[in-house]
């Protein structure tokens, strides 16, 4: 029972332009939802999270939309350059008390051409 | 900030042996993760422990798994008996107490069942 899913295992853009991550979840329970980036040999590490009281967080090049009624959240990457090419990963948790209690998506490799 | 220190990096036993990783969280951080990670897949709770109170564990944590952090800083997580089905990235990650602090992870431990 996959809770979180993300359904693109992987993106390609050319540097400048915009990346989009998608991340759809089931579990209408869940009220914070993070995003994390991952480079090979490396954990992940936290890169933007949202409550579910907002539908956006912006964090310099980095915003998290959140659409509670289709179960959606996304992540853009604007503009996307080289070093952001790794592993995305969504996640959520039910009560933004227990964030370290977070349900994964399956990732999706971004890879951004120069 | 020294980061979640994780030891070994890589380990390599024989199927029936048993392994205990260790790992060094950040050092103001009362809690702590231990999350798994397959191929393909993103990273799944296993356990926590908030200072040397273990509060939850994942129904994916068998009986030949046991977490310890017995003075609240650093944890080791042992298997006992291993299977081939345990070959997998162990990723340690420490928060702060409280609402939207997110998780930092370590490298990791990556096990090979042989």
């Amino acid at each position: 029972d996959q809770q979180v899913k993300q359904n693109s295992p992987s993106l390609s853009v050319q540097e400048g332009r915009i990346s989009i991550l998608n991340c759809d979840y089931t579990n209408s329970m869940f009220d914070y939802f993070l995003w994390y980036k991952k480079y090979p040999a490396e954990g992940p590490t936290f890169l933007i999270s949202i409550s579910s009281i907002k539908d956006k967080n912006e964090d310099g090049r980095f915003t998290v939309f959140l659409n509670k009624s289709a179960k959606h959240l996304s992540l853009h990457i604007v503009p996307s350059q080289p070093g952001d090419s790794a592993v995305y990963f969504c996640a959520a948790s039910k009560g933004s008390s227990n964030t370290g209690k977070l349900i994964f998506g399956q990732g999706t490799t971004l890879q951004v051409k120069p | 900030d020294t980061g979640v220190s994780q030891d070994p990096r890589h380990k390599i036993t024989k199927r029936g042996q048993n392994v205990t990783f260790r790992c060094d969280p950040i050092s103001e951080h009362n809690r702590l993760y231990w999350y798994r990670q397959t191929l393909g897949q993103g990273p799944e709770f296993l356990t926590y422990f908030q200072n040397e109170a273990q509060l939850e564990k994942s129904r994916l944590l068998s009986d030949r798994f046991s977490a310890e952090r017995p003075k609240g800083s650093f944890s080791t997580l042992e298997i006992q008996r291993t299977e081939q089905g345990d070959s997998a990235m162990y990723l340690c990650a420490s928060s702060k107490t409280g609402g939207g602090s997110p998780l930092h992870f370590g490298n990791g431990t990556r096990l090979t069942v042989t």
